[in-house]
């Protein structure tokens, strides 16, 4: 069964202080890895589609980066704004194009 | 350009009652998927048409179902209503079934009582 656990849960943040967030998967075949934003009460905006490992994608702030396990969301010098919570899904390579969401990690960054 | 759209916002059925969620993609996309996202939780697939056709259905029960339109717009049908029910149910559009990328609307919330 295909697993996306996403750590941590929660993270808090001062501006400026940079960080990561991780994506670990579990999958028969990695289709493709995503990275969704969420404010709250709203739905998810895209971010990112990574494909294959080593390759990375960078949007202001955000970079995101993966491994044959792993994907990382690096912020650095983050802002208040970039308060929300992130989603990370994955696309297997196995026929079916559901894609299985991770539960987010929460960003609060404190001005 | 219009994102995808969804009616209504919001939402407040009793148990047992009938409830239809609607959904416009984005112009040109064919692709609708439905997903149930639970407080806390990362958004559950539903079902995904393409071209007015079901390409996946997700472990809920039969009490759910969907529709695509000639249009390419959605609904998403839930009888029986229960309070574990209760959700922000989401749906997103592609241009096609194996498209990468999907686009998300603002969602419904959905309260059982």
């Amino acid at each position: 069964e295909d697993q996306v656990t996403q750590s941590p849960e929660a993270l808090r943040l001062q501006e400026g202080e940079s960080s990561s967030l991780n994506c670990s998967y579990t999958v028969s075949g990695l289709r493709g890895l995503f990275w969704y934003r969420q404010d709250p009460g709203k739905g998810p905006e895209f971010l990112f589609t990574l494909y294959s490992a080593g390759e990375e994608k960078e949007k202001e702030r955000l970079k995101a980066t993966l491994t044959k396990k792993e994907s990382f969301l690096h912020i650095t010098a983050p802002k208040p704004e970039d308060s929300a919570t992130y989603l990370c899904a994955v696309q297997t390579s196995g026929g079916s194009y559901i894609p299985t969401f991770g539960r987010g990690t929460s960003l609060i960054v404190h001005p | 350009d219009a994102g995808v759209t969804q009616s209504p916002t919001h939402l407040i059925k009793t148990r047992g009652q009938h409830v239809t969620l609607r959904c416009s993609p984005i112009s040109g996309h064919k692709s609708v998927s439905w997903y149930q996202q639970v407080l806390g939780q990362g958004p559950q697939f539903i079902f995904q048409y393409y071209e007015k056709e079901e390409r996946g259905r997700g472990n809920f029960p039969d009490r759910f179902s969907a529709r695509q339109f000639p249009n390419y717009s959605s609904e998403l049908n839930v009888n029986a209503l229960l309070l574990g029910d209760s959700a922000l149910y989401l749906c997103a559009s592609s241009f096609s079934a194996g498209e990468y990328e999907q686009y998300f609307g603002p969602g419904t919330r959905l309260t059982v009582t």
